[in-house]
């Protein structure tokens, strides 16, 4: 069973400073990486995926991944109070059940004003 | 508007009791799944669905059972509730394949 493990726990920044959030997985052979948000009381929302080995940039996001670490990290660049909340991330994966992501427990980010 | 809707929001129930929650989507989405979150455990996925009637038990199937027979809706439920199912249960949808998944808002579930 694939195992993903987030880092920090918890993390807190000012408003316009840059978030760097890490998250390990166990298969170098997962399929994509993603990452979702989760604001409190609603459901998580796909943010942002990687597949290949570099980096994606998308608005103020940046996703980094390394196969062979089996590490990928998401920066949040200019940090904004409404940025604040719970960030999955989930690897996608094949198995006996088809297809399915297994989600981290998550990274809570508060950004102060 | 494209959502998962999830019903009901919050429901007390006393241990012995059935659940039947709740979920549609208007996206045509192939693909359902029904998942609980709890602190420290994260999201653990319990079935997927396919398509209509075409169901597969996740990584905690245990306790409960779905139903499929609409692609726009799929229940999850839980026969003779125990404390331990206490949770919030989200429903997601998803094209066929794909991991850009939908979640709805989650029904909050307390077992007495």
């Amino acid at each position: 069973q694939e195992k993903v493990q987030q880092s920090p726990e918890s993390l807190i920044v000012p408003e316009g400073a840059m978030s760097s959030l890490n998250c390990t997985f166990s298969n170098s052979a997962s399929q994509s990486i993603w990452w979702y948000q989760q604001h409190p009381g609603k459901g998580p929302e796909a943010l942002i995926s990687i597949f290949s080995n570099g980096n994606k940039k998308e608005g103020r996001l940046t996703v980094y991944l390394n196969r062979a670490s089996l590490h990928v990290s998401l920066h949040i660049r200019d940090s904004q109070p409404s940025d604040s909340a719970v960030y999955l991330c989930a690897v996608s994966t094949y198995g006996s059940s088809g297809n399915k992501l297994i989600f981290g427990i998550g990274t809570l980010l508060s950004v102060k004003p | 508007d494209m959502k998962v809707t999830q019903m009901p929001r919050y429901l007390i129930k006393r241990m012995g009791e059935n659940v039947l929650l709740e979920c549609g989507q208007d996206m045509s989405h192939e693909t359902m799944y029904w998942y609980r979150q709890d602190p420290g455990l994260g999201l653990q996925l319990i079935y997927i669905s396919y398509d209509v009637d075409s169901n597969s038990e996740g990584d905690i199937p245990k306790g409960y059972r779905v139903s499929r027979k609409k692609r726009e809706h799929f229940s999850l439920i839980l026969d003779s509730a125990k404390t331990n199912q206490t949770s919030v249960y989200f429903c997601a949808s998803s094209f066929a394949g794909r991991s850009d998944y939908t979640f709805g808002s989650g029904t909050r579930l307390l077992v007495i």
